[in-house]
């Protein structure tokens, strides 16, 4: 079993459609939990970051760790086609000190 | 403000031959980290600078080395390269003295592909 499980999809959706991305994980240390949005051969871009459990919105997105349940989800409302782009799901011990275990990545398209 | 920055964008050498990538960190970070990513997968942690040292390191072979300079940029070495070494080459930089309220900026990449 691989540390960080994600679905990678693909995931196609009109636009205007709210989008839930998941992620599990196996490893009960991992405390920081982040976002990251993927354009096609570019770099991450870092979306959302949330320490322990609980919920983080910014604009259209919504990020939610659940601890007891080793699983994290990010929410896109109002989806756009700029959206559409592999999201990958990171989490770490000890936050920017530490090396990330990434997920293998969703890729999201959002159809206009 | 720059970001990370890196060096080359993209590389193409044999099988059996040296690469060395480069990285600059974005500012006010003293912390590099570099990531391998396979096309299709998320990236892989290969190793952590901080300090000029090697403080934490993935799952990666000897051949894969690095350095970190006083103006904390930072590069990535890999001897003998091997077909599986085709990939993007990731850095992150961070600040290293905060913990865990620090998080890590990429740069675009370098693609290295081995012939």
């Amino acid at each position: 079993q691989k540390e960080v499980e994600q679905d990678p999809g693909p995931l196609s959706v009109p636009e205007g459609a709210i989008v839930s991305l998941n992620c599990t994980y196996s490893n009960s240390a991992f405390q920081y939990f982040m976002w990251y949005r993927q354009y096609s051969r570019k770099g991450p871009e870092l979306l959302m970051y949330t320490y322990s459990s609980g919920n983080k919105e910014d604009g259209r997105f919504t990020a939610q760790v659940d601890k007891s349940s080793k699983y994290i989800s990010l929410f896109i409302r109002d989806s756009q086609p700029s959206d559409s782009a592999t999201y990958l799901c990171a989490m770490t011990t000890r936050g920017g000190a530490d090396g990330l275990t990434f997920g293998k990545g969703t890729h999201l398209i959002i159809q206009p | 403000d720059a970001g990370v920055t890196q060096s080359p964008t993209h590389l193409i050498k044999t099988r059996g031959q040296q690469v060395t990538l480069r990285c600059s960190p974005k500012s006010g970070h003293d912390t590099v980290s570099w990531y391998q990513q396979a096309l299709g997968q998320g990236p892989q942690f290969i190793f952590q600078y901080y300090e000029e040292e090697e403080r934490q390191r993935g799952n990666f072979p000897d051949r894969f080395s690095g350095h970190q300079f006083p103006n904390y940029s930072s590069e990535l070495n890999v001897n003998a390269l091997l077909l599986g070494d085709s990939a993007l080459y990731l850095c992150a930089s961070s600040s290293g003295r905060g913990g865990g309220g620090d998080t890590q900026y990429f740069g675009p990449g370098t693609r290295l592909t081995v012939l």
